[in-house]
């Protein structure tokens, strides 16, 4: 059974920083690219990151650009998401996801971990 | 950048009924649209992927068409389960971005 497991969230301080987790099982990690989508409380989706396969190739989106950092241990199957100068604004759960290639330019995001809830507030 | 306008933002049907939602391109995006399923409290759910194709093990009653800039989503017989929110995303290279989605309630 595939599995997306998110760590990490929790209160922050603007300003502050945070590195989320996404620790993952029954597939063969390094075969797939993988994601970060954020949800704001009672709003839509919005794309954070993405990473290739290999670690070799990543994307950001506007919404994060420069203050965030997407990287994966293939040894541990595990993604990461290193958040600095947090915002307000960037309150919100935060998604791991997957995509069925291992390149970044492929269409659709088959599984989906339940997510970590970040706060930001003083 | 490219915009997804999702309509309508919530609707509200019986069961048994079909109900479609839209979702506009801003440009012609091809077939590059997918849709999702967001239960309350849980993750959202692939439903479709590339306008039309519909994701293993989803029911057949939801189904996807268009291409371009137009597409639309059917539930052709709405069931209790399918209260959710449903968002289209299109995908192109590397970025992605999702409608608003569409709030599903059962009268």
């Amino acid at each position: 059974e595939v599995q997306l497991v998110e760590s990490g969230g929790g209160l922050a301080q603007p300003g502050g920083s945070l590195r989320l987790s996404c620790s993952v099982s029954g597939f063969s990690f390094d075969h797939h690219a993988m994601h970060w989508v954020r949800q704001a409380p009672g709003r839509g989706l919005q794309s954070v990151a993405a990473i290739s396969n290999d670690g070799g190739s990543t994307y950001y989106a506007d919404s994060m650009r420069g203050r965030v950092t997407i990287s994966r241990d293939n040894s541990r199957s595990t993604l990461y998401l290193q958040m600095t100068s947090l915002r307000v604004e960037d309150t919100a759960v935060y998604h791991c996801v997957r995509v069925p290639d291992g390149g970044l330019a492929v269409g659709y995001f088959d599984y989906w971990g339940q997510g970590t809830l970040i706060t930001v507030s003083s | 950048d490219i915009q997804m306008t999702q309509s309508p933002s919530s609707l509200s049907a019986s069961v048994g009924d079909s109900v479609t939602i839209t979702c506009q391109a801003s440009h012609d995006i091809k077939k590059y649209l997918n849709w999702y399923q967001q239960r309350p409290g849980k993750a959202p759910k692939l439903l479709i992927y590339d306008a039309l194709h519909l994701e293993r093990g989803v029911p057949s009653r939801f189904s996807g068409s268009g291409s371009g800039a137009h597409f639309s989503f059917t539930i052709s017989s709405l069931q209790p389960e399918d209260t959710a929110t449903y968002y289209c995303q299109h995908y192109d290279s590397f970025s992605n971005t999702f409608g608003q989605g569409t709030k599903v309630e059962i009268k």
